[in-house]
């Protein structure tokens, strides 16, 4: 059972580029996030979606688009990446009901750390 | 806005102490709390939640309390081990909310 599983792990771009991040879930989970996190700042939600073919925007949306055709599936993308886009960036998911089986539960992705340079 | 404060600053313990970390909360007191462990080059992983109605919760060597007067959780670690080093992160969820807001965490350090 793979979880949350993040690609790619690694990636460098130079400013003005842009990229897509894939965030692939197996857990059958409704909700799926995505984080930002940068030295002392902790997580810091970017895009959300509820379901699939839904989004909504975060904490710090801008400079980011998210699209969820499916439901094991949230893409991540950056149209033209600027170097304060330097992170480690997290896909999360979750399934609907009550806690701690269910709502907001987040299970984490192992990470990808995006510079742009 | 809402804001969560966990101490910045590492800390560091002797191996078979008890840990306990700090997190606190500005404005209105979640519906939800909750622990995660992140260790180095990895996703968070999640620990422990409570209840707003809840004052303690325990797990195994974790308990977390719950006080919404004073808007602060305490996570406690008893018996710690070198392997319980790691960050650890607050996070709040509101009722009827889907997002959860996290604190920047507090990173421990278990001596041996």
């Amino acid at each position: 059972n793979a979880g949350v599983t993040q690609t790619p792990k690694f990636r460098v771009l130079k400013t003005g580029q842009s990229m897509t991040l894939l965030c692939a879930q197996d857990m059958n989970h409704e909700y799926m996030y995505w984080y930002r996190q940068d030295p002392g700042m902790g997580l810091r939600l970017i895009h959300y979606s509820v379901g699939e073919g839904t989004t909504a925007k975060g904490e710090v949306p801008d400079g980011y688009n998210v699209s969820r055709l499916k439901k094991q599936n949230f893409l991540l993308g950056l149209e033209s990446a600027a170097p304060s886009q330097t992170s480690v960036y997290f896909c999360a998911s979750s399934n609907r009901g009550s806690p701690p089986s269910g709502a907001n539960v987040l299970t984490f992705g192992a990470g990808s750390r995006l510079t742009v340079l | 806005s809402q804001k969560i404060e966990q101490n910045s600053e590492a800390l560091n313990i002797q191996e078979g102490k008890t840990a306990t970390l700090t997190c606190n909360y500005t404005n209105y007191s979640p519906a939800y709390l909750q622990w995660y462990r992140q260790d180095p080059g990895r996703g968070p992983v999640f620990l422990l939640l409570i209840r707003e109605n809840e004052k303690e919760k325990r797990k195994e060597r974790l308990k977390v309390t719950f006080d919404t007067t004073l808007k602060q959780s305490l996570f406690h670690i008893t018996a710690s081990q070198p392997a319980d080093s790691a960050t650890y992160l607050c996070a709040l969820l509101y009722t009827g909310g889907f997002k959860t807001i996290f604190g920047a965490g507090t990173r421990l350090f278990v001596k041996a």
